[in-house]
């Protein structure tokens, strides 16, 4: 069975940093891609940033660029969301996806991330 | 990266037949067969209702089918239930391992 559980979230300040991470089971984990999609408070879902299963390939929203950073360590099945210089309008629940070209095959829970001062 | 274009709201009546468009560019839409459909209820986590255009994941009833032409895709729900009502979303793959989803459309069965 796939389970994506992540954790890392929580309050903070506008400018400053959090980091999340996704551990993945049930499935052969460096062969697939993985992405962060958000959804803010009352609105849509939002990809964020996506990483190949080799790692060579990243990319992300242009929102986000230059300040989020997405990294994955294949040999501890985790996937993580380095988010620096945060601002509100980053407030949002960010799920971890196994990301097939074709969709997020499967979602974790969400973790709430809240930028406010 | 400009997002899908989805209607904000459909409706129909249970046992009649919906249809959600979701329209993109040769970029992302068109340019791939890799639109995804997403089915979310209030609090819930979203749930892939269809992968690569038109493949049902196990357990999705055959009620949701998707197409595609050209820069538009559809999710057409067939027979209408009243757990049917929620947000759908789309998405499409746009190349180079981005993703990009559409604002969603709220579904209600009246």
């Amino acid at each position: 069975e796939v389970q994506l559980l992540e954790s890392g979230g929580g309050s903070v300040q506008p400018g400053g940093s959090l980091r999340l991470s996704c551990a993945a089971s049930g499935f052969t984990f460096g062969t697939y891609a993985m992405s962060w999609v958000r959804q803010a408070p009352g609105k849509g879902l939002e990809w964020v940033s996506g990483i190949s299963g080799n790692t060579v390939s990243a990319k992300y929203v242009d929102s986000v660029k230059g300040r989020f950073t997405i990294s994955r360590d294949n040999s501890k099945n985790m996937v993580y969301l380095e988010m620096d210089s945060l601002r509100a309008d980053d407030t949002a629940v960010y799920y971890c996806t196994k990301a097939l070209f074709g969709g997020c095959e499967y979602w974790g829970q969400g973790t709430l991330v809240t930028v406010s001062s | 990266q400009s997002a899908l274009t989805q209607p904000r709201s459909v409706s129909g009546s249970p046992g009649q037949s919906v249809t959600i468009s979701c329209t993109g560019t040769s970029s992302d839409v068109g340019g791939y067969n890799y639109v995804s459909w997403y089915q979310q209820h209030p609090g819930k986590v979203p749930k892939v209702m269809i992968l690569d255009v038109s493949r049902r994941p196990s357990g999705v009833p055959d009620r949701f089918s998707g197409s595609k032409s050209g820069n538009t895709a559809s999710l057409t729900i067939s027979g209408l239930q009243a757990e049917d009502e929620a947000d759908y979303y789309c998405c499409s793959y746009a190349g180079s391992y981005s993703w990009v989803f559409g604002g969603g459309t709220k579904l209600t069965v009246l």
